[in-house]
């Protein structure tokens, strides 16, 4: 049973435009996550993080948003650009400090 | 310069035949995990170390091993290979704490023929 899920496999947007991905989750004890990134051939990066205690955290262009009673959160990208292409990943960090990935979604930023 | 090293980057080999992924980290991390990612399953915790001399298995063991004698190392065994071990493989490190980001080698492409 999937904890951390991202139903979009993927996503394409323009560049300059604002790219959204979600992600759910089925534990409403979960209190934080996590989002990396990943281009081809390279391995995961961090990219921003979120605590249960806030509903928004911004860095720069990349905006993660919290939904707790939805068990929902999502990443904002704006404006949108091609080198963002990459899959992007949310984690859980759970016991053991074992991170619980999704399935990622392939973001596609075309020129 | 912060990093996790993984090597080989790529190997094939056949069914049967021992092999060994190295991964090493320069932070001074006290958690060590290595993943495997395949098409549609995203990445999934093979194994896992808490401290030298500790580890633990993740949610897809089978198949592998580990040993942490030292801090900064932490090797990928594979006994016997499987085409089902046929992915690729990533190390990461992290500092003790759950909430702190970890940090990932650049991945080791495996092919079991």
């Amino acid at each position: 049973d999937q904890q951390v899920k991202q139903n979009s496999p993927s996503l394409s947007v323009q560049e300059g435009r604002i790219s959204i991905l979600n992600c759910d989750y089925t534990n409403s004890m979960f209190d934080y996550f996590l989002w990396y990134k990943k281009y081809p051939a390279e391995g995961p990066t961090f990219l921003i993080s979120i605590s249960s205690i806030k509903d928004k955290n911004e860095d720069g262009r990349f905006t993660v948003f919290l939904n707790k009673s939805a068990k929902h959160l999502s990443l904002h990208i704006v404006p949108s650009q091609p080198g963002d292409s990459a899959v992007y990943f949310c984690a859980h960090p759970g016991s053991n400090y074992k991170l619980t990935f999704g399935k990622g979604t392939l973001l596609t930023v075309n020129p | 310069e912060a990093q996790v090293t993984q090597n080989p980057r790529y190997l094939i080999t056949v069914t049967g035949k021992k092999l060994t992924v190295t991964c090493s980290q320069n932070m001074n991390h006290e958690y060590m995990s290595w993943y495997r990612q395949d098409p549609g399953l995203g990445l999934r915790q093979i194994y896992y170390s808490m401290n030298v001399e500790v580890t633990d298995k993740g949610d897809v063991p089978e198949g592998y091993k580990v040993s942490r004698k030292e801090k900064r190392n932490f090797p990928l065994i594979l006994e016997s290979p499987s085409p089902n071990q046929t992915s690729l493989y990533f190390c990461a490190s992290s500092l003790r704490g759950r909430i702190t980001e970890a940090f990932f080698g650049q991945g080791t492409r495996l092919t079991v023929v």
